[in-house]
């Protein structure tokens, strides 16, 4: 099983949908847990962090479920440029932050 | 002006050839890592250096040899690669390890195409 699991996608959806992504990750003792975002061509960047309790920001909807191992990522009101590959990262044994291989969004017009 | 610059940021070298990738940042951190990053692939990570110092080796070929002079720079000498080392290399920096925050900042990336 790897460490850190995505669906690869790519999702298309039109402007305006709400898409939802998950991650499973396999040590049930990771302790923390982040999306980045990374454009064509570009770098990663840190979008947000995921907390217990799930969190918000704008249109993006964060949240952990650590009985099935998964977190996941909401995006509502797709923009075009919401089009992106977004990674899922873990904080695995406590010290070493692993990458998923990333989802790819892609939101038409 | 980005945080972390990297130069070259594309780069076609021969299975031969000697080269190196140079990293730079200028925001202050004290942790600097190289990952390499393949199509369909997850960032692996290669190398960590926390205060100069290595931390961190993921059993990486000895024909990739980072070098580290101080905390702002890291360098990545290449040398008798082979085609499937041809990959997006990816340095990074941030403060402590990142691993509270998960916050790391990353260069654009050195394109490395290996004949």
């Amino acid at each position: 099983r790897k460490e850190v699991e995505q669906d690869p996608g790519p999702f298309n959806v039109p402007e305006g949908a709400t898409v939802a992504f998950n991650c499973t990750y396999s040590n049930s003792a990771s302790q923390s847990f982040f999306w980045y975002r990374q454009d064509c061509r570009k770098e990663p960047k840190l979008l947000m962090s995921v907390y217990s309790s799930g969190n918000e920001d704008g249109r993006f909807t964060a949240q952990l479920n650590r009985a099935s191992q998964y977190i996941s990522l909401l995006i509502r009101d797709s923009k075009l440029s919401d089009s992106a590959t977004y990674l899922c990262v873990v904080n695995q044994y406590g010290n070493k932050l692993v990458f998923g291989a990333g989802t790819i969004l892609r939101v038409k017009s | 002006e980005t945080g972390v610059t990297q130069t070259p940021r594309h780069l076609v070298m021969g299975m031969t050839n000697k080269k190196s990738l140079k990293c730079e940042q200028h925001l202050g951190h004290n942790a600097m890592y190289w990952y390499k990053q393949s199509a369909k692939k997850p960032l692996e990570l290669m190398f960590v250096y926390n205060f100069k110092e290595q931390t961190e080796n993921n059993s990486v070929p000895s024909r990739f040899s980072p070098e580290c002079p101080n905390s702002s720079h890291l360098f990545l000498h290449l040398h008798t690669l082979q085609p499937e080392d041809s990959a997006l290399y990816l340095c990074a920096s941030s403060q402590d390890r990142g691993l509270v925050t998960g916050e790391l900042f990353f260069g654009e990336g050195s394109r490395l195409t290996v004949l």
